[in-house]
């Protein structure tokens, strides 16, 4: 079975400051990897996403994540915060099976991100 | 944005009452979910959908039951509901290519 373990349910940064917000992942297949952004009464939005190829993985927003298989880990920075970024972060792995299994995702608990200015 | 509709967005209702949310999807997408945020345990999956008339159960599938009739619908019903079934229900679909799920703007329901 997956799961995602995300380290630090607040995460408080000044505006400027680099984030990083730490995921770690068990999975029995290799794993595709999602990071999603939740801001206040919305649904979650995409980030970014590592299937295969290149480790390191450009989303938006100016966020970035590195999936490292040997630390089973696929962390998300920020090299300078914006107010615009408190929100909360969620990061993911596919089910069962490559390519995304059709049973859905596996979330972290999240990692509600406090800027302050 | 994907075409993802959930409805009613509020509900608030008592306990032992049947609840029923709607997600209505314009992508065509095979595969759509349900799943439910609570403070502290994230997002977790109540039940989903791989095709017309055929879902599974998720991690949190007690109390609720799913039907897709149309490729476009998947309700959610609580059949009798409960004050542990207070939460954000949020309906997500994917195309699998790559996995990632699309969402809705989520339902809010309150039982007293």
């Amino acid at each position: 079975a997956q799961s995602v373990t995300q380290l630090g349910s607040h995460v408080s940064v000044s505006e400027g400051a680099l984030v990083l917000l730490r995921c770690n992942y068990s999975s029995s297949v290799p794993p595709y990897l999602f990071w999603y952004v939740q801001y206040p009464n919305q649904g979650l939005q995409l980030l970014l996403k590592y299937t295969t190829g290149a480790t390191l993985v450009k989303g938006i927003n100016g966020f970035e994540a590195e999936f490292k298989k040997s630390e089973t880990s696929f962390h998300l920075t920020k090299p300078s915060a914006h107010m615009s970024d408190a929100a909360e972060y969620f990061c993911a792995v596919s089910g069962t099976g490559s390519g995304g299994g059709a049973d859905g995702l596996t979330f972290g608990k999240g990692t509600h991100l406090i800027i302050q200015p | 944005d994907a075409g993802i509709t959930q409805s009613p967005r509020h509900k608030v209702t008592e306990t032992g009452t049947p609840v029923t949310l709607r997600c209505h999807q314009t992508e065509n997408h095979r595969y759509m979910y349900w799943y439910r945020q609570d403070p502290g345990h994230g997002l977790r999956l109540i039940h989903y959908s791989y095709g017309v008339k055929d879902t599974d159960k998720g991690e949190v599938s007690d109390g609720y039951s799913v039907s897709r009739s149309k490729t476009e619908d998947f309700l959610l019903t609580l059949e009798s509901a409960t004050s542990s079934q207070t939460s954000v229900y949020f309906c997500a679909i994917s195309g699998l290519n790559t996995g990632e799920l699309f969402f809705g703007e989520g339902s809010r329901l309150t039982v007293l």
